[in-house]
């Protein structure tokens, strides 16, 4: 079975630009979640989509959104990147109240 | 202060040497995670708690809900265990995000070295 595949692994941006990671979840998960990890804020959690929807949202601006496809695949997006903005993005998957399945990490570096 | 703390964080230990990683929350929870984090960034979940204590081969994970406190244990430590060991609760009642399971607080890691 496969696991949670984050796609790319790493990215360079400019400041100003805008990106967007993918977030393909095991088979049968419905559920998807993003975090971000930096060295000061440590993990964060962003936000999680079920059935397409948006559940819960964290403390970002909105600069920060995603969404959910009807085969589960999520995808977020980043628009006028800053340097802090510079981490890695981890996104999760499960089938409900279930343990999470994490993914190997998107790191962003913006320059 | 932060509402998930972790202890100690930074654990150095010989190979053989049994392991202790403490993490205490201020919130109401419904579920604690134990999450492992090597080098590379990518985490696995090791165990998912809402009470009393689970085993899985060397790690041994405990709650108690009433003191709000949870250890991680590891018995027979090797080098292979060296790793950033994280410590997340999924919240109870107004801030729990309604049945989002997804919304998690992080404790800020126990950087574990184990040599050989």
């Amino acid at each position: 079975k496969a696991g949670v595949t984050q796609t790319p692994r790493y990215l360079i941006k400019t400041r100003g630009q805008q990106v967007t990671l993918s977030c393909s979840p095991i088979s049968g998960h419905r559920s998807v979640s993003w975090y971000q990890q930096t060295p000061g804020q440590g993990l964060q959690f962003l936000f999680e989509y079920f059935s397409e929807t948006q559940r819960n949202k964290g403390n970002f601006p909105g600069r920060f959104s995603g969404r959910q496809f009807s085969n589960s695949r999520s995808e977020m997006n980043v628009s006028t990147l800053e340097l802090g903005d510079s981490a890695l993005y981890l996104c999760a998957s499960r089938r409900w109240s279930t343990e999470a399945f994490f993914g190997q990490g998107t790191r962003l570096t913006v320059v | 202060k932060n509402e998930v703390e972790q202890s100690p964080q930074n654990l150095t230990a010989q190979e053989g040497e049994f392991i202790t990683i403490n993490c205490s929350y201020s919130v109401g929870i419904s579920a604690l995670h134990w999450l492992q984090q090597h080098p590379g960034g990518g985490i696995v979940s090791l165990f998912m708690l809402s009470s009393g204590k689970k085993k899985h081969g060397r790690l041994i994970a405990t709650i108690n809900i009433q003191e709000k406190h949870s250890s991680l244990h590891i018995t027979a430590s090797h080098p292979r265990d060296s790793a950033v060991y994280i410590c997340a609760v999924k919240q109870y009642g107004p801030n729990a995000g309604g049945t989002s399971y997804g919304k998690l607080t992080f404790g800020q890691g126990t950087i574990l070295t184990v040599h050989p």
